[in-house]
């Protein structure tokens, strides 16, 4: 069955500083998902991934898959508090792309943003 | 637009005792719906879905059933709640047809069972 590893498991970062977050698949992507949670609220979508190389951005994050498919990526530019948050990638858990089954999500990266 | 509700927001139940939690969806039909569980050290696991009306699919066992009586609505229940039911639970919804899963989510009930 396919597994998504998130490091790191945590990060505290000083604001203004820029981190990344990674997300790494035992299997080909078909599509890979990025959200964010604060505690005890639901997840927030951020940004979708399916093709090879393809990179978006929102606002000051960008996510990037790998031309491989097995790796995605999510960068903060100039991070402040309010991007505080757990951060979890998600993929397509039939393997196969399509809108009928679940998702499968890595454990999280629980970020800390320092004032 | 679409909304998603679920209700109660948090629940104290003790061991034994029956549950039933709600989600309802607004502004959209025919949705595939999700329940999920996450509970501190084991991320986000999918417990049931569906994709209409009396369609339900469980990803793995456990002392918990889902049913979906109407087609925006979805209903996770139990006979008779063990320890290990307490988590996050947190309900789900995606477009039907697509080619790709994007799935939105609710604001979640926190249940702690005693």
């Amino acid at each position: 069955s396919q597994e998504l590893e998130q490091s790191p498991q945590s990060l505290i970062v000083q604001e203004g500083k820029n981190l990344t977050i990674n997300c790494t698949s035992s299997k080909t992507l078909y599509g890979l998902y990025w959200y964010k949670q604060k505690y005890g609220e639901g997840l927030i979508f951020l940004m979708m991934l399916q093709k090879g190389g393809e990179e978006k951005s929102h606002e000051k994050i960008t996510a990037k898959l790998d031309e491989k498919k097995q790796q995605s990526s999510l960068h903060i530019t100039a991070s402040q508090p309010s991007h505080a948050g757990i951060y979890l990638c998600g993929a397509d858990g039939m393997g196969r792309g399509g809108s009928q089954g679940n998702l499968i999500f890595g454990k999280g990266t629980k970020l800390s943003v320092k004032p | 637009s679409q909304t998603i509700h679920q209700w109660p927001a948090t629940l104290v139940q003790p061991v034994g005792s029956p549950l039933s939690l709600e989600c309802t969806v607004e502004g959209t039909s025919n949705p595939n719906l999700y329940w999920y569980r996450q509970a501190a050290g084991r991320g986000l696991q999918l417990l049931f879905y569906s994709v209409g009306i009396g369609q339900i699919s469980s990803e793995v066992p456990q002392n918990l059933s889902a049913s979906r009586p109407q087609d925006r609505q979805f209903i996770l229940s139990s006979k008779k709640l063990l320890l290990s039911d307490s988590g996050f639970y947190l309900c789900a919804w995606s477009w039907t047809g697509l080619s790709y899963n994007e799935q939105f989510f609710g604001p979640g009930t926190r249940l702690t069972v005693l």
